[in-house]
């Protein structure tokens, strides 16, 4: 099975800094990797697809990159609404999907 | 656009099978790949399986002996059952549409919370 290391579990933040969080495959996956953000009590929610085209709708303060096993999303300026937790996600040639533990942004 | 509703019991009980279904609206149930995620209380995602709408499914290895994922197409819907349940299987349980290509999970159910006691 392929694993996803995410790093930092949770980092504190303010409004306007830029933040990054990584992901590392255990193996090559291409560009197969998805970034969700989870807010508390809610389902998650689609950011990022192909490691670095943006969802429909979602503000271009959102950005992915990476290829083979090491991918990068970073938001450009914090916003109040951005602090929740969020997740890489890898689509491997077997068809399977394995999460990221998780990065909680908070203040 | 696609929207999804979880349903199900709430409680199982210890060695029994847990059954939820997804009941899909705004688009038919033969398009897209189907999943279910789960997500222990306090604890990150885990993906447990997805249908494709041929009906071939592909499962979590570490699950594979205990669900099954079905679809039923009459009714816009499709199921997850996992047997033998324990407390570590206490958990929201989401489904979610799934692109074929990329794997990427764009539209999910609200989540439901299913827990295992007796």
């Amino acid at each position: 099975d392929i694993e996803m290391t995410q790093s930092p579990s949770s980092l504190s933040a303010s409004v306007g800094d830029r933040v990054t969080i990584t992901c590392q495959a255990s193996q090559d996956i291409n560009n197969f990797v998805n970034w969700y953000q989870q807010k508390s009590g809610k389902a998650p929610k689609l950011l990022i697809y192909d490691a670095s085209k943006l969802d429909s709708g979602v503000p271009s303060r959102f950005s992915g990159s990476g290829s083979g096993t090491d991918f990068t999303f970073t938001i450009s300026s914090l916003q109040p609404e951005d602090f929740a937790t969020y997740y890489c996600q890898q689509y491997d040639r077997h068809l399977a999907l394995t999460f990221g533990g998780g990065t909680k942004v908070d203040i | 656009q696609v929207q999804l509703q979880e349903s199900g019991p709430g409680l199982v009980k210890p060695s029994e099978t847990l059954s939820l279904t997804c009941t899909v609206s705004g688009d038919s149930i033969n398009n897209y790949q189907w999943s279910w995620i789960r997500q222990p209380p306090g604890k990150g995602l885990q993906w447990i399986g997805y249908i494709y709408h041929s009906g071939s499914t592909n499962y979590n290895p570490s699950l594979k002996s205990r669900v099954t994922i079905s679809t039923d197409a009459s009714k816009n819907q499709f199921s997850l059952k996992l047997s033998s349940v324990t407390a570590a299987d206490t958990a929201v349980y989401y489904c979610a549409s799934s692109e074929i290509l990329t794997g990427a999970l764009d539209f999910w159910g609200q989540g439901t919370l299913v827990t295992v006691s007796s």
